[in-house]
């Protein structure tokens, strides 16, 4: 079985700073990984996924992640946030040996991102 | 383009009392769920279904029920609302059953039970 951990559940950045919000896993089998992103009071969406090929993977609205198989790690980052950027972020992790996996999609607590002008 | 449709948005219930959350898609996605959010547990799931007329349980599958008898909709019941229902569902689908794939989900419904 897998499971997500986001170790921190809030990051507040300054606009135009860095960020990275941080997502480790835990499973004994190869994995698809995800970021989706939830706006204020909306459903979420999915920000990119690491299926296989490039460890570093981009996504939209400037956002890029990067598959650490050795630390068990998908960390996501963006180089400068803008205020639009503050929402919540969820790592996901399945199973990528069956194709019957989309109920094993785990899902991690979130991470509540807040920009700060 | 709808996407995944949920009503109602809000909706505040007594203990005992019974509803139904409404999903829909018309993206022709074969697979839909329902998942439950709370604060600090991220998304859990309670309901799936695989194609019309095929649905199987989730991780937190108690005091709810489903039914799938058209592709485009997969509504959730609540049989008898208790305090621990208080919450925000969200209704998703996909268009395939590969884990892989893309799941796309609605606004939102959020339940309060008193």
């Amino acid at each position: 079985a897998q499971s997500v951990t986001q170790l921190d559940s809030q990051v507040p950045v300054f606009e135009e700073a860095p960020v990275e919000l941080r997502c480790n896993y835990s499973s004994s089998v190869s994995v698809y990984l995800f970021w989706y992103v939830q706006y204020p009071n909306q459903g979420l969406q999915l920000l990119l996924k690491y299926l296989s090929g490039s460890t570093l993977v981009k996504g939209i609205n400037g956002f890029e992640a990067e598959f650490n198989k050795s630390q068990t790690s998908f960390h996501l980052r963006k180089p400068s946030v803008h205020i639009s950027d503050t929402a919540e972020y969820f790592c996901a992790v399945s199973d990528s040996r069956t194709k019957t996996s989309y109920d094993k999609v785990i899902f991690g607590p979130g991470t509540s991102l807040s920009v700060i002008p | 383009n709808a996407g995944v449709t949920q009503t109602p948005k809000f909706q505040v219930l007594k203990t005992g009392q019974s509803m139904t959350l409404q999903c829909a898609q018309d993206m022709n996605h074969e697979y839909m769920s329902w998942y439950r959010q709370d604060p600090g547990m991220g998304l859990r799931l309670i309901h799936y279904s695989v194609g019309a007329g095929i649905t199987d349980q989730g991780e937190v599958p108690n005091g709810y029920n489903v039914s799938r008898s058209t592709t485009e909709d997969f509504p959730l019941r609540l049989l008898s609302a208790a305090p621990s229902q208080t919450s925000v569902y969200f209704c998703a689908s996909s268009n395939d059953r590969a884990s892989g794939n893309t799941i796309y989900f609605g606004e939102g419904s959020w339940l309060t039970v008193v």
